[in-house]
């Protein structure tokens, strides 16, 4: 069965500061990735997806992701952080043998200080 | 304007009365999936639907029942609700199966007493 894992429930950062969430997934095959964002009394909204065209996935608001196959890790990363930025991060997995599910992590929740 | 729209947004509500949270979109898409969200726990696939009277079991699909008769309406059914299934609940929806991106409906918000 697939599984994701993100470690860090809290992540807490200045304004300006490097942006790090790790994410580590378990798939018997290929896997989707992807990284979503919620914000307050949202819904969540597509932050970048892995399809295996590139290990280097770029996504909006000016966050990345770098697959690493052999660390089994999509971590998410944003050179600068922005107020704006502050929200629940969740990473997420698909294309296993349970062909049709879509399996979550924990989410992380990202601070950001003034 | 492309959308997944889900009601009630907030509903509280009784133990063993029966509800159903409605969802639906207009992006003529082929997947649909509900999700619950628990802090600490992430979001949990309840069931999934890959077509018209196509479903399958998600992750957690104890005590909810679903039903695909239209492409647009994925409504989730709790037949006997109990407290452990108070919780925020998501409807998402995607082109083809859950390899593409979701589309997210804003969340429903149920509180069994």
């Amino acid at each position: 069965a697939q599984s994701v894992t993100q470690l860090g429930s809290h992540v807490s950062v200045s304004e300006g500061a490097l942006v790090l969430l790790r994410c580590n997934y378990s798939s018997s095959v290929p896997p989707y990735l992807f990284w979503y964002v919620q914000y307050p009394n949202q819904g969540l909204q597509l932050l970048l997806k892995y399809t295996s065209a590139a290990t280097l996935v770029k996504g909006i608001n000016g966050f990345e992701a770098e697959f690493k196959k052999s660390e089994t890790s999509f971590h998410l990363t944003k050179p600068s952080a922005h107020m704006s930025d502050a929200a629940e991060y969740f990473c997420a997995v698909a294309g296993g043998t349970s062909y049709g599910k879509l399996t979550f992590g924990q989410g992380t929740i990202l601070t950001v200080h003034p | 304007e492309a959308q997944v729209t889900q009601n009630p947004r907030y509903l509280i509500t009784v133990t063993g009365k029966k509800l159903t949270v409605t969802c639906s979109q207009n992006m003529n898409h082929e997947y649909m999936s509900w999700y619950r969200q628990d802090p600490g726990l992430g979001l949990r696939q309840i069931y999934y639907s890959m077509n018209v009277e196509v479903t399958d079991k998600g992750d957690v699909p104890e005590g909810y029942k679903v039903s695909r008769k239209e492409k647009r309406n994925f409504p989730l059914i709790l037949e006997s609700p109990s407290p452990n299934q108070t919780s925020l609940y998501f409807c998402a929806s995607s082109l083809t199966d859950s390899n593409q991106p979701q589309h997210f409906g804003d969340g429903t918000r149920l509180s069994i007493l």
